[in-house]
């Protein structure tokens, strides 16, 4: 089954302490993204990645990284979560030029 | 900034009726325009997609793009208690997907 995975799916943190929330898809995509969603803002792009070891910058990437090691995977980083990160995360991948975007089932992350 | 604005809704239609969910963008030089549908606590999935001006159809659904008014549209047919959701508008810019934040549809029964 063509899917996107995340996990975790739920996560409460602290202020401060690193995570990652890993991403893998299995349809040999060569585009993936990671987008955020809050209430009334709608889905902003934080990263994304047009292959392995291509990656940019989407519009709210400041305090995030992301890293391709592998076509299949692109993990999220914060390396020093705040509350105002608190937010819900999707994956999502997409073959080159293709117009549909498949997205994983959504972390939920609160910093506390 | 490229902009995606959406009416945030609800919209509220009967069923049976027809739905229209409007979004205007704010590049001229955009080239590609997606309309996604969310249900609540899902992630979303692609409904239709549309290149050139003019109008799109797949069953029910119908996109409607406009370049010179830099607008896009998606009608609903025939809506059902099922349509209930957010929907979200998107435009491709370059390599970059842009979301608005979506539009409330409420079909009643």
């Amino acid at each position: 089954e063509a899917q996107v995975t995340q996990n975790p799916r739920y996560l409460i943190t602290v202020t401060g302490k690193k995570l990652t929330v890993t991403c893998s898809q299995n349809m040999n995509h060569e585009y993936m993204s990671w987008y955020r969603q809050d209430p009334g803002l709608g889905l902003r792009q934080i990263y994304y990645s047009m292959n392995v070891e291509v990656t940019d910058k989407g519009d709210v990437p400041e305090g995030y990284k992301v890293s391709r090691k592998e076509k299949r995977n692109f993990p999220l980083i914060l390396e020093s979560p705040s509350p105002n990160q608190t937010s819900l995360y999707f994956c999502a991948s997409s073959s080159e030029g293709g117009p549909k975007q498949y997205f994983g089932p959504g972390t939920r992350l609160t910093v506390t | 900034q490229k902009e995606v604005e959406q009416n945030s809704g609800p919209l509220s239609v009967p069923e049976g009726a027809i739905a229209s969910l409007n979004c205007t963008y704010s590049d001229r030089g955009s080239q590609s325009f997606f309309w996604y549908r969310q249900y609540s606590g899902k992630s979303p999935e692609l409904i239709m997609f549309i290149y050139s001006n003019g109008d799109k159809e797949d069953g029910r659904f119908t996109a409607q793009l406009n370049k010179a008014s830099q607008y896009v549209s998606l009608l609903i047919r025939d809506s059902q208690p099922s349509d209930s959701a957010t929907y979200l508008c998107a435009v491709r810019y370059g390599n970059k997907l842009v979301f608005g934040a979506g539009t409330i549809l409420r079909v009643k029964s």
